[in-house]
C-alpha cells in the first residue's frame, strides 16, 4: 500500500518561500509514475500545482509556473515543492499525490496546512 | 485551459435517495474524467476514473457515465457516509490538470 506524507513549515512569511516535502513509502518514486502537488485554499476547491517524474522531468500549472520548483530525491524516496514570493492567497492545504495513470490521482497524502502571514 | 463546471454546487438529500451530480467540460475530453470524494479535513479519495470505471474498493452504488463534454456521477442509494464534497477532474489536456468547483452533498 503506497503512503504519502507531507512535511514542512506551517507558517511562511509574505514574500518568502514555501518548502514542502512528500515522503513516499510502500512504493518507489522511481516506479514509473508521475508525482503531483495539489493545493486547496480554506473552504475552496482543488488546484493542481505541478508534477514530476523520477527522471526529473516536470510539468506545471501555467498560473504558478514562474514561482514553482518541484524536485525529486530518489535516494530518500521523496519529492519536494518550493513556491517562492508567496502571498496570503497561497495559504492552503497542500497535498502530494501519485498519478496512477493518465493523471488519475489514486494515492494522496493527508495534506498539510501552510499559512502565509507575518 | 479546460474549464470544468459542476452542478449543482450544493445538494440536500436523504439516506436512501438516488443522487446525480453533473460535470461539464468546456471542450471535449472524451472519457478522461475522474471523480473524487472529499470529507472534511481529509484528502480527496478517487471514486471513478475514465468516466465510468469504479476504483477498487469503492462501493458499487457509485457509478459514472458520459463522454465528450457532459458527465454524471450517480449514487444509487445514499448512505450516511456518502455525505461529502465531490469533485470532477479532467486529465485529457494537460498541463494543467483542472478540477470542477465541487458539489457539497448535505443531509436533508
Amino acid at each position: 500500500q503506497v503512503q504519502l506524507q507531507e512535511s514542512g513549515p506551517g507558517l511562511v512569511k509574505p514574500s518568502g518561500t514555501l518548502s514542502l516535502t512528500c515522503a513516499v513509502s510502500g512504493g518507489s518514486v522511481s516506479s514509473g509514475h508521475w508525482w503531483s502537488w495539489v493545493r486547496q485554499p480554506p473552504g475552496k476547491g482543488l488546484e493542481w500545482i505541478g508534477e514530476i517524474y523520477h527522471s526529473g522531468r516536470t510539468n506545471f500549472n501555467p498560473s504558478l509556473k514562474s514561482r514553482v520548483t518541484i524536485s525529486v530525491d530518489k535516494s530518500k524516496n521523496q519529492f519536494s515543492l518550493k513556491l517562492n514570493s508567496v502571498t496570503a492567497s497561497d495559504t492552503a492545504v497542500y497535498y502530494c499525490a501519485r498519478d496512477g495513470d493518465d493523471r488519475v490521482f489514486d494515492y494522496w497524502g493527508q495534506g498539510t496546512l501552510v499559512t502565509v502571514s507575518s | 485551459d479546460i474549464q470544468m463546471t459542476q452542478s449543482p454546487s450544493s445538494l440536500s438529500a436523504s439516506v436512501g435517495d438516488r443522487v446525480t451530480i453533473t460535470c461539464r467540460a468546456s471542450q471535449s475530453i472524451t472519457t478522461y474524467l475522474n471523480w473524487y470524494q472529499q470529507k472534511p479535513g481529509k484528502a480527496p479519495k478517487l471514486l471513478i476514473y475514465g468516466a465510468s470505471s469504479l476504483q477498487s474498493g469503492v462501493p458499487s452504488r457509485f457509478s459514472g457515465s458520459g463522454s465528450g463534454t457532459d458527465f454524471t456521477l450517480t449514487i444509487s442509494s445514499l448512505q450516511p457516509e456518502d455525505f461529502a464534497t465531490y469533485y470532477c477532474q479532467q486529465s485529457y489536456s494537460t498541463p494543467p490538470v483542472t478540477f470542477g468547483q465541487g458539489t457539497k452533498l448535505e443531509i436533508k
